[in-house]
């Protein structure tokens, strides 16, 4: 069974500090990873892309890619109440299908 | 204003009752898929089309069906053979055929009352 494995949360972060979420996937052959944002009630929206292992910078957005340790993050840098939602994080698995992982619910207070 | 609309928004059902969402695209998609999210849970995969009159099953596509008749148009049909259909349904499309980025309409919830 693939998986994509999130911690649900919730993370709770003050204004301004770097928000870190983590992802762990278990098919070794996904290339392609995403995260959505999800405020409550609303659809998921893609938020970041990454391809190839390292860092890629979208404003305050990082994503992070460690396919040996089969490892994604994304951090929020200068976190405000506004990125307070749902983060999910997919991978790429093949026979085109994203396979999503259950959410981090992030908390920014003021 | 391109995108993708869902209706309805929220919809009840009696046991029993079939029901249909909708969903249109005007983005020129090739692909459009159906995912049910519950509470807690990741997205699962329903269904999914890549080409006009051409569509597979996901994960969990049991008590589901779906037609593709046109680009634009990828509607899910919940029978009553679905056991459990309380759920919020999301449409997505994506640009290319093989998974990328996908795009969501608003979703519908629905509730089996």
């Amino acid at each position: 069974q693939k998986e994509v494995e999130q911690n649900s949360g919730p993370l709770s972060v003050p204004e301004g500090a770097i928000a870190s979420l983590n992802c762990t996937y278990s098919d070794r052959v996904s290339q392609s990873f995403f995260w959505y944002r999800q405020y409550s009630g609303k659809s998921p929206e893609l938020i970041m892309s990454i391809y190839s292992n390292g860092d890629k910078e979208d404003g305050r957005f990082t994503a992070q890619l460690n396919k040996a340790s089969q490892y994604v993050s994304l951090l929020i840098r200068d976190s405000q109440p506004s990125d307070s939602a749902t983060y999910l994080c997919a991978s790429s698995g093949g026979y085109n299908k994203l396979i999503f992982g259950a959410g981090t619910r992030l908390a920014v207070h003021p | 204003d391109g995108g993708i609309t869902q209706s309805p928004k929220y919809l009840f059902r009696k046991e029993g009752q079939n029901v249909t969402l909708s969903c249109e695209q005007n983005l020129n998609h090739d692909a459009m898929y159906w995912y049910r999210q519950d509470p807690g849970q990741g997205l699962r995969l329903i269904y999914y089309s890549q080409i006009v009159n051409d569509f597979q099953k996901g994960d969990i596509a049991e008590g589901y069906s779906v037609s593709r008749e046109k680009k634009e148009s990828f509607p899910l049909t919940v029978t009553s053979a679905q056991k459990n259909p309380t759920a919020f349904y999301l449409c997505a499309s994506s640009r290319d055929r093989e998974v990328g980025e996908l795009f969501f309409g608003e979703g519908s919830r629905l509730t089996v009352l």
